[in-house]
Parts: C-alpha cells; sequence; structure tokens
C-alpha cells in the first residue's frame, strides 16, 4: 500500500484557517486520497475524499497538487471543536480492502 | 440511531481469560472491519468481512477469531488474552469504494 507522510502535530488559532499538508509520493492513478479525523475519546470520522480534482464540503476542502503527490486539508474557519487528529489516507479504487491509517497530524486549536 | 454500536465500551479482564466484543451496523453496508489502536494512536486493520465472508486477515495472533453471523454483525473473540492485547478496538463499516464509518470503540484493559 502506498504510504502517506504527516507531520506529527499543527497548532491554529480559533477562526482562522488550517492547512493540513499531506505527501503521497508513491500514489498510483487509483488511488483515492481521503482524510478522516479523530476527535478524542472518538472512532475516526469520514471528513472528504477525491481523486484529482479539488473538492469542497460542508466540513472541509481537499486541495490536490497536479502531480498529485502531495495534498492539503483545508479547515476554512477553525473551531475548538475542529481539535483532533487528522489522517491522511490512501484507496485503492474497486476494492472492499480496508483503509490504511498512519500516525496522523494532532491539530490543537488555541482559543 | 447509532449507526455503528459496539459493546462494550469498556472492558477490563485478567490475563489469560476469553472476551468477546461485539459490533453491529444498520446502515445496510456490506463490508465491516475491525482496527486496533494501540497507546501510540496507531489504528491497523486486523479483519475485514463482505457479505459474512473473510477478505482481510492480516497478521494477528490466531487468539483473535471474527465472527459475522449476517452482514450486519462483526463480533471479535479473544482467547487466552494477553497483557499486549490492551487496547482500543473499532468496529467499522463501509459499502465497496465508500467512507467507513467507524463505532465509538471498546477499551480493552488486561491485568
Amino acid at each position: 500500500d502506498a504510504k502517506t507522510t504527516q507531520p506529527n502535530s499543527m497548532e491554529s488559532n480559533e477562526e482562522e484557517p488550517v492547512h493540513l499538508p499531506c505527501n503521497h509520493s508513491t500514489i498510483s492513478g487509483t488511488d483515492y486520497i481521503h482524510w478522516y479525523r479523530q476527535l478524542p475519546s472518538q472512532g475516526p470520522e469520514y471528513v472528504i475524499h477525491g481523486l484529482t480534482s479539488n473538492v469542497n464540503n460542508r466540513m472541509a476542502s481537499l486541495a490536490i497538487a497536479e502531480d498529485r503527490k502531495s495534498s492539503t486539508l483545508i479547515l476554512h474557519r477553525a473551531t475548538l471543536r475542529d481539535a483532533a487528529v487528522y489522517y491522511c489516507i490512501l484507496r485503492f479504487s474497486g476494492s472492499a480492502r480496508q483503509l490504511t491509517f498512519g500516525s496522523g497530524t494532532q491539530l490543537t486549536v488555541l482559543p | 440511531d447509532t449507526a455503528v454500536s459496539q459493546t462494550p465500551k469498556y472492558l477490563v479482564t485478567q490475563m489469560g481469560n476469553d472476551k468477546s466484543i461485539k459490533c453491529e451496523q444498520n446502515l445496510g453496508h456490506d463490508t465491516m472491519y475491525w482496527y486496533k489502536q494501540d497507546s501510540k494512536k496507531f489504528l491497523k486493520i486486523m479483519f475485514s468481512y463482505n457479505n459474512k465472508e473473510l477478505i482481510i486477515n492480516e497478521t494477528v495472533p490466531n487468539r483473535f477469531s471474527p465472527k459475522s453471523p449476517d452482514k450486519a454483525h462483526l463480533n471479535l473473540h479473544i482467547n487466552s488474552l494477553e497483557l499486549g492485547d490492551s487496547a482500543v478496538y473499532f468496529c467499522a463499516s463501509s459499502q465497496v469504494d465508500e467512507k467507513l464509518f467507524f463505532g465509538s470503540g471498546t477499551q480493552l484493559s488486561v491485568l
């Protein structure tokens, strides 16, 4: 499985945008880029995913580099409730295979 | 209504005991998973079932045995518990190629 690399931790001020980076230099053409987050004492929850084009939903935006070797999760206005571990994951299309989670980025939001 | 529910939430037991964790999903998904999250927060796949059929069995001791009586349930039975089995165990479900929905986790402590 292709691997992802994320910073261990990041900080942001409340109500400011947050850009969470992810490197996936060995991504294959059929790998989707998924983002999940895990709030304290909870299971991971889906945030967003994409293949090539940038994606937006009510939670976040996903910016994918043209060569697909990196991506950035964008939280437009961080709130205290966004403090969590954010996981960037690659998923092979057309398979029931699992998502392989790395160590993620611990996001701290400062009031 | 809870989409993916697992019981118990906490499980404290002695070494050598046998225990089970139950998982149920009401989302109509075909695929269910068991993940283990250790103290360093790494989230590792253990098993995956698709329509009651085992499709992924990662390197997990034989003491761990999943059972899927129907596609809405995936239970995890653990024999001869060891100290190293202490972790948080997450159940999840999805359709193929779709996002995963996780349960809230079972904190297993082996004394």
